[in-house]
């Protein structure tokens, strides 16, 4: 399957500070790039989707101006956590696809810890 | 609202013993239904889609089939490296998951 790495794999930070994830699709161009969350023991979380060069979509209750969201080329998005608190503490994992009915391939996660 | 429930939450076999996970969905309009397995710490693992009624796939010890409402994953004679969550996920505008079944197999 296709590739797709994140980084940082994990991170902690100072509450208030802003923190970069990347996510890059290795062996294919996407289309669309999906941001989720994972609280333990629970099932991913949409945040938003993503498409090259447009606005990001964000899902019902997730804010737009605390999750930033660039998708700069067809094989990059970044998620920027701003002035981050504990409770934003939680596993980010991407995903990437080349049409949005097809497989979503998911990166390894970044782990982010917010002290 | 689209809801994808997963049964049963955890699952312990003993290595060979074959058993299935169930996915059931509801769902406006099925695009496609995926099954994916993960392990502690990392992202998902593709495994399967399935789009239509009736249809099966298989990939080593694992088969994956679809009704209309909901679908199964099989697994035959495990063996302890298939211990992991098995997510399930329907798609119609965006990408729903269920809960997941955690697998452990003993050896």
């Amino acid at each position: 399957g296709a590739v797709v790495s994140q980084h940082p794999s994990r991170v902690i930070c100072k509450s208030g500070t802003s923190v970069k994830i990347e996510c890059r699709s290795l062996d294919f161009q996407a289309t669309t790039m999906f941001w989720y969350r994972q609280f333990p023991k629970q099932s991913l979380m949409l945040m938003a989707t993503s498409n090259e060069g447009s606005k990001a979509t964000y899902e019902q209750g997730v804010e737009k101006d605390k999750f930033l969201i660039n998708h700069a080329s067809l094989t990059l998005s970044t998620l920027t956590v701003t002035s981050a608190h504990p409770e934003d503490s939680s596993f980010y994992i991407c995903s990437a696809t080349g049409g949005i009915y097809n497989e979503q391939f998911f990166g390894p996660g970044t782990r982010l810890t917010v002290l | 609202e689209d809801q994808v429930t997963q049964s049963p939450e955890a699952l312990r076999l003993q290595e060979g013993e074959s058993s299935s996970l169930n996915c059931s969905y509801t769902v406006s309009g099925l695009r496609g239904l995926f099954w994916y397995r993960q392990d502690p710490g990392k992202g998902p693992e593709f495994l399967f889609t399935l789009y239509s009624a009736g249809e099966e796939k298989e990939k080593e010890r694992l088969k994956a089939t679809l009704t209309k409402k909901e679908s199964f994953l099989h697994i035959t004679a495990p063996k302890p490296e298939d211990s992991a969550t098995y997510l399930c996920a329907v798609i119609d505008y965006k990408l729903s998951f269920g809960a997941g079944t955690t697998v452990t197999v003993r050896a």
